[in-house]
């Protein structure tokens, strides 16, 4: 089992600019969730996708949008980019379990400059 | 308790010591709260899932208590390695979300 898997590990970007990054979730995990690791801080979330729809978001503009696909991997774009969106890009997956109990496993991150 | 809140920031140990990091939280609506160990360069990895007040867990040398009513977990580490040199973070439950704290890095020394 390859757990979950990003790509692609670093990118460098200028404002303005528009970023996709990828996720593959972990075998059997139809849920991805994407959080954002600015510099000294704890991830923070950004929105979560199950069956294709976005079920929940963070407090994150609407430059910040996704995709989830049939095979349950995702994709976050960022249009527009600022310096301030330079970050530690997170992806996590997870099955159905009771609410909140279930556990999210994470790859092992994007990290995006933008200069 | 508006946030998650991680003490101490960092923290430096001679190998043998044992440790413990505090995590507070907000009690109110509360679901789960969880441990991961984040290694330089690798994924955060889970330790633990507690969920019912006096919970407590344990991963070999590492263990975790939980009190809901009064909003804070421990986590414990007995007999420091320097392979367990890591952040560490706790997180607590939305509905299916998480929400985490800054972590605490430890540094154990040979």
């Amino acid at each position: 089992d390859a757990g979950v898997t990003q790509s692609p590990t670093h990118l460098i970007k200028t404002r303005g600019q528009q970023v996709t990054l990828r996720c593959s979730p972990k075998s059997g995990h139809d849920t991805v969730s994407w959080y954002q690791q600015a510099l000294g801080q704890g991830p923070q979330f950004i929105f979560q996708y199950y069956e294709e729809e976005e079920r929940q978001r963070g407090n994150f503009p609407d430059r910040f949008s996704g995709h989830q696909f049939p095979n349950y991997s995702s994709e976050l774009n960022v249009n527009a980019l600022l310096l301030g969106d330079s970050a530690l890009y997170l992806c996590a997956s997870s099955s159905p379990g009771l609410a909140g109990e279930e556990t999210q496993y994470f790859g092992p991150g994007t990290r995006l400059l933008v200069l | 308790i508006l946030n998650v809140e991680q003490s101490p920031q960092s923290l430096h140990v001679q190998e043998g010591d044992s440790t413990n990091f505090t995590c507070s939280f907000p009690s109110s609506n509360f679901y789960a709260l969880h441990w991961y160990r984040w290694e330089t360069a690798k994924s955060p990895e889970a330790l633990f899932v507690m969920t019912l007040n006096g919970d407590e867990k344990k991963k070999g040398r590492i263990s975790a208590t939980l009190n809901t009513k009064e909003g804070y977990s421990y986590l414990y580490i007995k007999g420091s390695q320097p392979e367990d040199s890591a952040t560490y973070l706790c997180a607590r439950s939305g509905y299916s979300t998480l929400t985490f704290g800054k972590g605490t890095m430890l540094l154990v020394s040979p």
